[in-house]
């Protein structure tokens, strides 16, 4: 089982959509969580840490659920300029090393 | 936000030459640094921890003496490529961190080395 998976997508929606990716983690004991963007050919950016309360930031919303080890992404009222590969990732304990799952491609239509 | 850079942004390179690749953190000093690999449509793969004034640490299957890593001063980390084949061609990134758990990594913009 990989550490980190991700649906690789893509996921096409319209402009104004509301889309939401999942992400499942191996390792229980994983304690901090991530959500990056990469946009083609680029370097990754973080887009939110996730935290156990769950976290808004603008039209993003991130949930950690430790007893599922899953970690979900909402965007609502998508964007053209959202398009891009979601980068769920997650730090496995012991350091600051951070695993990395294969990213959802999203692509936003007019 | 803190800044990192790579040199060079992407290179060609024969078959059985030596590549180095530089990231540099601009704004802030990095303990430590990290390497990593991405294939096209593959997720980032850590390659090596590098701490500055160390030895580094390589992930188990990466060869230390293909993919050498110096991390001399708290700004700048190296990553050489020594002998490098087509099958080294890959988008190489590097990240920096203040150190510490559960710090953010900022991210270099990445080479992309392709292997003739």
């Amino acid at each position: 089982r990989k550490e980190v998976e991700q649906d690789p997508g893509p996921f096409n929606v319209p402009e104004g959509a509301t889309v939401a990716f999942n992400c499942t983690y191996s390792n229980s004991a994983s304690q901090s969580f991530f959500w990056y963007r990469q946009d083609c050919r680029k370097e990754p950016k973080l887009l939110m840490s996730v935290y156990s309360s769950g976290n808004e930031d603008g039209r993003f919303t991130a949930q950690l659920n430790r007893a599922s080890q899953y970690i979900s992404l909402l965007i609502r009222d998508s964007k053209l300029s959202d398009s891009a590969t979601y980068l769920c990732v997650v730090n496995p304990g012991g350091g600051n090393k951070l695993t990395f799952g294969t990213g959802t491609q999203l692509k936003v239509e007019l | 936000g803190a800044v990192v850079s790579q040199h060079p942004s992407r290179v060609i390179c024969k078959s059985g030459t030596s590549v180095k690749i530089e990231c540099r953190s601009l704004d802030f000093q990095a303990t430590t640094m990290f390497w990593y690999r991405q294939f096209p449509k593959q997720s980032l793969m850590l390659m090596a921890t590098s701490n500055e004034g160390s030895k580094a640490t390589y992930e188990q299957g990466v060869e230390k003496d293909k993919f050498l890593i110096n991390h001399a001063s708290l700004t700048l980390s190296t990553l050489t490529v020594t002998s490098a084949h087509p099958e080294d061609s890959s988008f190489y990134i590097c990240s920096a961190s203040t150190g510490g758990n559960q710090e953010t990594q900022y991210f270099g913009p990445g080479t992309r080395l392709l292997v003739l």
